[in-house]
């Protein structure tokens, strides 16, 4: 069985660029959830998508958004891009979400200078 | 803000120490407890997901308990290995707001 797969795993932007982050859950699962890791901070949640509906949005500006497909695969858009933004997105899939484990992907290591 | 504390920030010990963290968090509408290990250059793995009160569960020389009525869950390794050096996470979900919240998690070094 494939795991949580995402892509691009590094990126570099620069300030005011845009990016767009994807993720291909594991067969069968219909939960997609985004998180961001910066320095000394735990896990911070981003959204969830659910049977392409965006279920749970965390504390973030509207300047992070995502979206979830009829494949499950999702993706995850971060407009006009900050220095804070630098950090590395995990994605991570589940059959549920709640109390179904999560699977991770890589997860994507974004550069933003 | 629901909140999730993970003590000790960090641990040091030697191959065959036993050892345990702790994770807490608020102890009303609880939902589920989740535990996962972060090797360095990994992805997290899934460990354990709690949802009853006095739950505990094992898998080989790990294992964990819950006490949602406290706000409280700790995770034992017992007899460390080298290989057990991981940074351990956990994350809380309740009823309302259905969405993990992460403690900063407890990084372990197990030397041989």
């Amino acid at each position: 069985k494939a795991g949580v797969t995402q892509t691009p795993r590094y990126l570099i932007k620069t300030r005011g660029q845009q990016v767009t982050l994807s993720c291909s859950p594991i067969s069968g699962h219909r939960s997609v959830s985004w998180y961001q890791q910066t320095p000394g901070q735990g896990l911070q949640f981003l959204f969830e998508y659910f049977s392409e509906t965006q279920r749970n949005k965390g504390n973030f500006p509207g300047r992070f958004s995502g979206r979830q497909f009829s494949n499950s695969r999702s993706e995850m858009n971060v407009s006009t891009l900050e220095l804070g933004d630098s950090a590395l997105y995990l994605c991570a899939s589940s059959f549920s979400g709640g109390n179904s484990p999560l699977h991770f992907g890589n997860g994507t290591r974004l550069t933003v200078t | 803000i629901l909140n999730v504390e993970q003590s000790p920030q960090s641990l040091h010990v030697q191959e065959g120490d036993s050892t345990n963290f702790t994770c807490s968090f608020p102890s009303s509408n609880f939902y589920a407890l989740h535990w996962y290990r972060w090797e360095t250059a990994k992805s997290p793995e899934a460990l354990f997901v709690m949802t009853l009160n006095g739950d505990e569960k094992k898998k080989g020389r790990i294992s964990a308990t819950l006490n949602t009525k406290e706000g409280y869950s700790y995770l034992y390794i017992k007899g460390s290995q080298p290989e057990d050096s991981a940074t351990y996470l956990c994350a809380f979900i309740n009823t309302g707001f259905q969405k993990l919240v992460f403690g900063t998690g407890t990084r372990l070094l197990v030397s041989p």
